[in-house]
């Protein structure tokens, strides 16, 4: 069964203090790998799409990587903006759910000032 | 250039009403997804739509939902006879076609259950 585990559940960070966010999965085959940021009482907006182990992609102060087990997403010298809950999913090759997003439960990060 | 719209953005009923949730996606967008978001939990896939196929219904909870789309357009998900346990945020993404193509979100329905 394919599974997605994010750590850690929550994370507090002060402005500049830059830190990594891990994104865990099983899958029988990658098809892709996508975060995306939710603020409260909002759905969820795209960051990063990764396809295969050993891509990275980066927008402003988040850099994302992959692996053929874990993606970590970096934020250099976050701001308070950056806070937000992040979630990781994956869509798998052979997936019974067609083209559907399989969702780990998110990380939510607090910026201080 | 709008984005995928939900109504409403707010929804109270009372245990065993109907329910019906609208999803509109972006112009264009062939694909279109429902999630259910309950509190302290991942998205769940409920159901997918591609163009004019079967769609896919494997997420759906119970026979209690259920959903439909007009051709590539507007997506109404259905429950009947709410239960408690259905309370939770009901979000519907599009995207360009199927496979790899971004999911774009709305900003959902949430969805109480008393």
């Amino acid at each position: 069964e394919d599974q997605v585990t994010q750590s850690p559940e929550a994370l507090r960070l002060q402005e500049g203090e830059s830190s990594s966010l891990n994104c865990s999965y099983t899958v029988s085959g990658l098809r892709g790998l996508f975060w995306y940021r939710q603020d409260p009482g909002k759905g969820p907006e795209f960051l990063f799409t990764l396809y295969s182990a050993g891509e990275e992609k980066e927008k402003e102060r988040l850099k994302a990587t992959l692996t053929k087990k874990e993606s970590f997403l970096h934020i250099t010298a976050p701001k308070p903006e950056d806070s937000a809950t992040y979630l990781c999913a994956v869509q798998a090759m052979n997936s019974n759910s067609g083209y559907a997003l399989n969702f780990g439960k998110g990380t939510s990060l607090l910026v201080t000032p | 250039g709008a984005g995928v719209s939900q109504s409403p953005s707010n929804k109270v009923t009372e245990k065993g009403k109907d329910v019906e949730l609208r999803c509109d996606p972006i112009s264009g967008h062939t694909a279109l997804y429902w999630y259910r978001q309950r509190l302290g939990q991942g998205l769940e896939f409920l159901i997918y739509f591609q163009g004019n196929s079967a769609p896919d219904k494997s997420g759906l909870p119970s026979d209690r939902f259920s959903a439909e789309r007009t051709g590539e357009s507007v997506s109404t998900l259905t429950i009947q006879r709410t239960q408690q346990e259905d309370s939770a945020v009901y979000l519907c993404a599009s995207s360009g076609g199927a496979g790899l193509n971004t999911q774009y979100f709305g900003p959902g329905t949430r969805l109480t259950v008393l």
